[in-house]
């Protein structure tokens, strides 16, 4: 079957660094999108990793390793606005994106 | 980036009634949108995917009379939930695909601002 494995909640400090990791199964894979959505809003396009590696978009960066199912967000210089939820989702073989919980991120001054 | 419009983003009705929330891509072509719904602290449930000119493919476990979808043009799809009922209370979100080349090779998805619906 198709899952997708992140942290439920985590917290971390305004001006930190936090690494939000994401572990999936699915059929077939076509790359991978972390999402951002903020509570009673729609999700908004972060990243997109197809290839192996590190993709760097100012303060937030984005990992892909496809032998080993898992991908992780990175965010530095956290600021509060940064409090949501991120989701990360992958691409199975017939282009549909399989969605988790994702993982609420808290920020604290 | 592309933009994607839906509306309305707040609806109240009465059970038994039915409400459509229409999903328009403004400055794209979209071949393909998705609908999807989502309940507090849920992950996003894909109900169906629309595709413009021909009938709608829906997930397993969603009633195509009840969540009727309509894909009339490349930029418009509309949802229809018919008969609401209290149950059916969510927040339901539009995507699509832009269909020129930059999103096709990247498959990035654009969102509406979605709809909260609330039955009473």
């Amino acid at each position: 079957g198709q899952n997708i494995d992140q942290p439920t909640e985590m917290t971390a400090t305004e001006g930190a660094i936090v690494q939000i990791n994401c572990t999936y199964q699915t059929s077939g894979f076509n790359g991978l999108f972390w999402y951002q959505q903020h509570a009673g809003e729609a999700p908004t396009f972060l990243s997109y990793n197809v290839l192996d590696g590190l993709e760097e978009k100012g303060r937030f960066s984005s990992f892909l390793s496809r032998s080993k199912g898992y991908s992780y967000l990175l965010l530095k210089e956290l600021q509060m606005k940064d409090s949501a939820s991120y989701l990360c989702a992958p691409m199975d073989s017939n282009y549909q994106l399989i969605w988790g919980a994702g993982t609420k991120l808290i920020i604290k001054p | 980036g592309a933009v994607v419009s839906q509306h309305p983003s707040r609806v109240i009705c009465k059970s038994g009634t039915s409400v459509k929330i229409e999903c328009r891509s403004l400055d794209f072509q979209a071949t393909t949108m998705f609908w999807y719904r989502q309940f507090p602290k849920q992950s996003l449930m894909l109900m169906a995917t629309s595709n413009e000119g021909s009938k709608a493919t829906y997930e397993q476990g969603v009633e195509k009379d009840k969540f009727l979808i309509n894909h009339a043009s490349l930029t418009l799809s509309t949802l229809t939930v018919t008969s609401a009922h209290p149950e059916d209370s969510s927040f339901y979100i539009c995507s699509a695909r832009d269909g020129t080349s930059g999103g096709a090779d990247t498959g990035e998805l654009f969102f509406g601002e979605g709809s909260r619906l609330t039955v009473l």
